[in-house]
């Protein structure tokens, strides 16, 4: 079945440490990338997205990801964490003639 | 605010009774959709419009749900006789798709969180 995976279910980190957060999606045709946010209480906010061009895509908060075709996936990394960060990260895939599919989800927690 | 609205933000029923869920979208986004989340879980989809038009609907969306969109500008989403399970986050999110481009991205609004007791 057509699905998108994150490698991690809950990541804790202390501040300053680098991140990285793994998603993969079994869709073998033309997708755009998404990487959203959602903050305690908050609603969900888009951090980036990738639809085509240069595999590596900077978005909002010193985030980053990769799109890696080969691999099907779409990792998101930042440098060094802030307790801010703490939140929780959805991948989602919207195939070309499809509706976004989200992944799981993986909670973040940053330590101060 | 210019973004996407939901009414109301809670909402706590007893099972059996009906619920209607508002959503505004932002106001030139020409696609709705539903999403339903449950805790430690990412959304998943319920039902999308473009326009007035609904287009799909997922299995999960029972025969105790309906969502319309009449003119194509708000939405609403009613549940009949809940169940317990129906508990959950119910999210509205609204995109510009342009053909040939596919869609921009949603933008969530706030969620009508529903307790079923």
């Amino acid at each position: 079945a057509q699905s998108v995976s994150q490698h991690n279910h809950h990541v804790i980190l202390s501040e300053a440490a680098s991140l990285e957060l793994g998603c993969n999606y079994s869709y073998g045709g033309t997708v755009n990338l998404f990487w959203y946010v959602q903050y305690p209480g908050q609603h969900l906010q888009l951090l980036l997205k990738y639809f085509s061009g240069d595999p590596l895509v900077k978005g909002i908060k010193g985030f980053e990801a990769e799109f890696i075709k080969s691999k099907f996936s779409f990792n998101l990394r930042k440098p060094s964490v802030q307790w801010s960060d703490t939140a929780e990260y959805f991948c989602a895939v919207n195939p070309y003639g499809q509706n976004f599919v989200f992944g799981p989800g993986t909670r973040l927690s940053v330590l101060p | 605010d210019t973004g996407v609205s939901q009414n109301p933000r809670h909402k706590i029923t007893k099972r059996g009774q009906n619920v209607t869920f508002r959503c505004d979208p932002i106001s030139e986004h020409n696609r709705l959709y539903w999403y339903r989340q449950t805790l430690g879980q990412g959304p998943e989809f319920l039902t999308y419009f473009q326009n007035e038009a609904q287009l799909e609907k997922s299995r999960l969306l029972s025969d105790r749900f309906s969502a319309e969109r009449p003119k194509g500008s708000f939405s609403t989403l009613e549940i009949q006789r809940t169940e317990q399970g129906d508990s959950a986050m119910y999210l509205c999110a609204s995109s510009l798709r342009e053909t040939g481009t596919g869609d921009y991205g949603y933008t969530f609004g706030s969620g009508t969180r529903l307790t079923v007791v």
